[in-house]
């Protein structure tokens, strides 16, 4: 089984809608980062959440973690083509080990 | 901003030779991760290291991975004998501490024939 499940695995939004991304864990999440990557390329970081609770945002983005520290969603607020890629979230699973999700492949139609 | 830097882009080699993967981490970085996402599929952790010895290793990272910190500066990847089922792009990453994020290289990808 996943480590964290991704919801959903693929998305396809009309340019200006927006959208949500999920990313579940069965363990509690010592810290959850959310990850851009473009297809074929590196990993662009994208947000940061350690605490139960905490949401932050950046340009259009928001990133929230639930108080039992074990779900995070992304909101994306009036998307644009440049939001098209594929999103992970990333956890520390205790010790050393940062696991991703499947990743959610994100289309942005115009 | 400071970047890591991996070594080759694109590395081709035959099944059953050996490979090694370069990367720079950022100077100042004690913590140190190899990842591969075989096409189309998911970013795999294989292994991280700290304080010259491996942390945690994922069981993909069998006897044919080793990981080596040779001068300092240097993090490398050895595949002693390759399978074609290597061929997957690697990525390199590290960072300060543990509650911080990672910086990712951008990879090697690595194609077996």
């Amino acid at each position: 089984s996943q480590e964290l499940e991704q919801s959903p695995q693929s998305l396809i939004v009309q340019e200006g809608k927006n959208l949500t991304i999920n990313c579940t864990s069965s363990k509690t999440l010592y810290g959850l980062y959310w990850y851009k990557q473009k297809y074929g390329e590196g990993l662009i970081f994208l947000m940061m959440l350690q605490k139960g609770g905490e949401e932050k945002s950046h340009e259009k983005i928001t990133a929230k973690l639930d108080e039992k520290k074990q779900q995070s969603s992304l909101h994306i607020t009036a998307s644009q083509p440049s939001h098209a890629g594929i999103y992970l979230c990333g956890a520390d699973l205790g010790a050393q080990k940062l696991v991703f999700g499947q990743g959610t492949r994100l289309t942005i139609n115009p | 901003e400071p970047e890591v830097t991996q070594t080759p882009s694109h590395q081709v080699t035959q099944m059953g030779q050996e490979v090694i993967l370069r990367c720079v981490p950022i100077s100042n970085h004690l913590y140190f991760y190899w990842y591969r996402q075989i096409l189309g599929q998911k970013v795999e952790f294989l292994v991280s290291f700290y304080n010259n010895e491996i942390s945690e290793k994922s069981e993909i990272f069998d006897d044919q991975f080793s990981v080596e910190r040779p001068d300092g500066s240097n993090f490398t990847l050895k595949i002693r004998s390759t399978k074609l089922e290597d061929s997957a792009m690697y990525f390199c990453a590290s960072r300060p501490n543990r509650d911080e994020k990672l910086f990712f290289g951008s990879g090697t990808q690595l194609s077996v024939l």
